[in-house]
């Protein structure tokens, strides 16, 4: 069974970091892309950041480029490294599993929510 | 930028059909999926590449995607059906995935 479990989230002040995590298991992990997305309370899904199998390739959204990295192991994790929190940073964020042949995201986390005070 | 629209709610009687929109440019070129997500709770897929459908989403939960506009229809709407809909999609200009709007839809 996939599973995917993120953790690291909490509350932080304006301008401070958070590393998030998301551990995966019941799949070959070092074979499918991974991507982060976000939903701030009552609002929609928001892509965050994504990157290969491999590794060798990252993607961001522009709200987000410069400020958080998303890295991965070579065994079953996924990170998220927020720094320069802003407020609208506010959010849970899930972690999901990607089928890229044809973009979309088969496995959710249940999210580790993340605010930021102002 | 890429941008896809979806209504905000749309309100169907139970045992009706739902339908509900997804736009986008020349999104009919595109792989569209398709989420459900219910309060509280992860997202989770309920059609992919357009028209196919995960094991376990019912058949009565189908996709299209033709022009500028995608489709969810869910026949026999059931109270369980309410929930928010998302369509998504990959904008291969900017390497970004790109989410609807997201729509609610009631049962009622």
């Amino acid at each position: 069974e996939v599973q995917l479990v993120e953790s690291g989230g909490g509350f932080v002040q304006r301008g401070g970091s958070l590393r998030l995590s998301c551990a995966a298991s019941g799949f070959s992990f070092s074979s499918y892309p991974m991507t982060w997305v976000r939903q701030a309370p009552g609002k929609g899904l928001e892509w965050v950041a994504s990157i290969t199998d491999g590794a060798s390739v990252v993607s961001y959204a522009d709200s987000v480029r410069g400020r958080f990295t998303i890295s991965r192991d070579h065994k079953n994790s996924l990170y998220l490294q927020m720094n320069s929190l802003r407020a609208d940073d506010t959010a849970v964020y899930y972690c999901a599993r990607v089928r890229a042949v044809a973009s979309y995201f088969d496995y959710w986390g249940q999210g580790t929510l993340v605010t930021v005070s102002s | 930028s890429f941008e896809l629209t979806q209504p905000p709610s749309v309100s169907v009687s139970p045992g009706q059909t739902a339908r509900i929109t997804c736009s986008g440019d020349k999104l009919g070129d595109r792989n569209v999926c398709w989420y459900q997500q219910k309060a509280g709770q992860p997202p989770v897929l309920i059609i992919y590449q357009n028209t196919k459908r995960p094991s376990g989403i019912p058949e009565r939960v189908s996709g299209s995607n033709s022009g500028n506009t995608a489709t969810l229809t869910i026949s026999g709407a059931q109270a369980m059906d309410e929930a928010e809909y998302y369509c998504q999609a990959w904008d291969s200009s900017t390497t970004n995935y790109v989410f609807g709007t997201g729509t609610k839809v009631t049962v009622l």
